[in-house]
């Protein structure tokens, strides 16, 4: 099991759905990220959160929103989804300071019908 | 050029087989660099994390980081099918704060029994 808890792990969803991701981690870590993952390609970042501020947002389209209510927890909201941004979601978490390493969890696998 | 060269494989190789596998990468900011270890339906486990240049052993594993030819490289002794799975080499810049990590392409493995 991994120290960075994912829900759901599996989210099917209609183009007009919203629905929310949700993540947390309880290792004291400052740093959130998400990212996306398509069949045999790497992860993709798409945001990071440093101290609960969103500090990298990697030209993300709108219909993907997120939000750390806290240090613990990260949300990634969604809305009006295209089927092309059927993938896996991936969030992780680093203590914050430079160069250290991100943990994942396991994600959510997203289909957009 | 991508900053982060990784051959995507597939490589496939006997039980018992030491494995090499190797990035290369460009940019000569990056510092710290880690391997991951992801298997299907899964999201990436950090197995690795070196900083300096030199060897880093764990177990079966040894990471080898040669900075003055931009070159990383993970062995795997003893190679087991539970070893079969996708490897991504990351790496990023020592600057503070959260960071973005740059993966290669992933090298996918299978050992045969």
């Amino acid at each position: 099991d991994t120290e960075v808890t994912q829900t759901p792990k599996h989210l099917v969803m209609g183009m007009t759905n919203k629905k929310s991701l949700k993540c947390e981690q309880h290792m004291g870590h400052r740093a959130m990220y998400w990212y996306k993952q398509k069949a045999k390609k790497p992860p993709e970042l798409m945001f990071v959160y440093s101290y609960e501020k969103l500090s990298i947002n990697e030209s993300v389209p709108s219909r993907f929103s997120p939000e750390c209510p806290n240090s613990s927890l990260l949300n990634l909201h969604l809305h009006a989804l295209q089927p092309e941004d059927s993938a896996l979601y991936l969030c992780a978490s680093s203590p914050g300071q430079g160069g250290q390493p991100q943990h994942f969890g396991d994600g959510t696998r997203l289909s957009i019908l | 050029q991508k900053e982060v060269e990784q051959d995507p494989g597939p490589l496939s190789v006997p039980e018992g087989a030491i494995v090499s596998l190797n990035c290369t990468y460009s940019n000569s900011a990056f510092q710290y660099f880690m391997w991951y270890r992801q298997y299907s339906r899964k999201g990436p486990e950090l197995l690795m994390y070196t900083y300096s240049s030199g060897n880093k052993e764990d177990g079966r594993f040894t990471a080898q980081v040669d900075k003055s030819s931009k070159y990383i490289s993970l062995f795997i002794r003893d190679s087991q099918p539970s070893d079969s799975a996708t490897y991504l080499c990351a790496m990023n810049p020592i600057q503070g704060g959260a960071q973005k990590l740059v993966f290669g392409q992933g090298t996918r493995l299978t050992i045969n029994p």
